[in-house]
């Protein structure tokens, strides 16, 4: 059972441009989870979606970042015209189902904006 | 929301010391605490949860204790190795809440040889 996949791994962007972001959650797990980490800091919670919904996006900034996790398919975080402090790595964490279960998390996308 | 703070922010131990990192939450509704390892460059994992019916819960070289009255519970790590250096996180919540998980800010933890 293949463990959650993020792609790519690393991503460039120059200030301006769109980054796109996957995350394929384990299988059978039809909960996703997207979580940012700054450079030396701890991982911040952005939105949590089910299959075509956004369930919780408490932690999205309101302008530039969308999030979807489409009936087939991978959930892509999306960042509209990056800026220099988008620069950090994003976390993608499946889980089954609903409470309690354990979020499971990807390898992370790396994004630098120069 | 849930504010959540780890003690200390940094640590560093003899290999074969124990080392103890706390965390203290402020939501009363929170009943799930888990403890998260990060090595550098890598996805975090979960290494031990423990639920509010049980003060303690050990596994091999780790356990973690609960003090729900005064709102903390703290990771145990002993006999420590080099593969133990890592940075920690907790993420204590409601199981029935909200499903996002609120990080502290995590304790570099740093075993000398």
């Amino acid at each position: 059972n293949a463990g959650v996949m993020q792609n790519p791994r690393h991503l460039v962007r120059r200030r301006g441009q769109e980054a796109r972001l996957r995350c394929s959650p384990m299988k059978g797990h039809s909960h996703v989870y997207w979580y940012r980490q700054l450079p030396e800091e701890g991982l911040k919670f952005m939105v949590y979606l089910q299959k075509e919904n956004i369930i919780d996006e408490s932690g999205m900034p309101k302008e530039r970042f969308s999030a979807e996790f489409p009936k087939e398919g991978p959930s892509i975080l999306r960042i509209q015209q990056v800026v220099r402090g988008d620069s950090a790595a994003y976390f993608c964490a499946s889980s089954p189902q609903g409470p309690p279960d354990e979020q499971y998390f990807g390898p992370g996308t790396r994004l630098t904006v120069t | 929301g849930e504010n959540v703070e780890q003690h200390p922010s940094t640590l560093s131990v003899q290999e074969g010391d124990s080392a103890v990192i706390k965390c203290t939450y402020s939501d009363s509704a929170s009943n799930y605490f888990p403890w998260y390892k990060q090595e550098l460059g890598k996805r975090p994992q979960l290494i031990i949860d423990i639920r509010s019916n049980v003060g303690e819960k050990k596994d091999q070289r780790i356990a973690v204790t609960l003090n729900k009255t005064a709102k903390h519970f703290s990771l145990h790590i002993t006999e420590t190795q080099p593969e133990d250096s890592a940075v920690y996180f907790c993420a204590p919540k409601e199981i029935q809440g909200a499903q996002k998980l609120v990080f502290g800010q995590g304790t570099r933890l740093t075993i000398n040889p």
